[in-house]
């Protein structure tokens, strides 16, 4: 197996909802990221994580919760979220933080 | 300050023939280089990785080129297919994790 999964696809949410964005791979890799890309933009790295523990936070603010429950899993908790927030949102994984990343399919967030 | 640029920033080839897309980067410390192809509303794919010591890469039909002198790099796509368009994504490492993103390449092929 050497993909990294995303679920959902697309997600249509309001400011008030509480969702949750989830990221997968079983390629035994101990480093995983979370991107926000924005239309005709190059990802914006959010979070890091390496050997399940949260290695950098890029000032995002705390409407966004990263969450590691093991070494496969990666989730990625929203509360009272912006319109400006919608945006595609890439999930990548990579042997340790020095290695080639490798993204999923990413999850398209609409926040109305 | 760390950056990537990259040129053309978009183009358009008849299916079959060839292009090169341009990446001159300004990171430092320099870790590895890398060219992804990202479909529209898709993750980017990785298609090279090159390290300071290599020079070219291929992938089936791509070809990279670095130069780590004049920091550049070029990305080759030989006998174009329709299904190569897409945006074409230099990207460079520097101090561990971090990446340094270009703005991308679109490439449009048409039959």
């Amino acid at each position: 197996d050497t993909e990294v999964t995303q679920t959902p696809k697309h997600l249509v949410m309001g400011m008030t909802n509480k969702k949750s964005l989830k990221c997968e791979q079983h390629m035994g890799h101990r480093a995983m990221y979370w991107y926000k890309q924005k239309a005709k933009k190059p990802p914006e790295l959010m979070f890091v994580y390496s050997y399940e523990k949260l290695s950098i936070n890029e000032s995002v603010p705390s409407r966004f919760s990263p969450e590691c429950p093991n070494s496969s899993l990666l989730n990625l908790h929203l509360h009272a979220l912006q319109p400006e927030d919608s945006a595609l949102y890439l999930c990548a994984s990579s042997q340790d933080t020095t290695d080639t990343q490798y993204f999923g399919p990413g999850t398209r967030l609409t926040v109305l | 300050k760390n950056q990537v640029e990259q040129s053309p920033q978009s183009l358009i080839i008849l299916e079959g023939k060839n292009c090169t897309l341009q990446c001159n980067y300004t990171v430092s410390p320099f870790s590895n280089l890398r060219w992804y192809k990202q479909d529209t509303g898709r993750g980017p794919v990785s298609l090279t990785i090159m390290t300071f010591s290599e020079n070219t890469k291929s992938n089936g039909r791509y070809t990279a080129t670095l130069d780590a002198d004049t920091k550049q790099s070029s990305l080759h796509i030989t006998a174009s297919q329709l299904s190569d368009s897409a945006s074409y994504i230099c990207v460079v490492s520097f101090n561990d994790y971090k990446l340094s993103f270009g703005a991308g390449t679109t490439v449009t092929v048409r039959a």
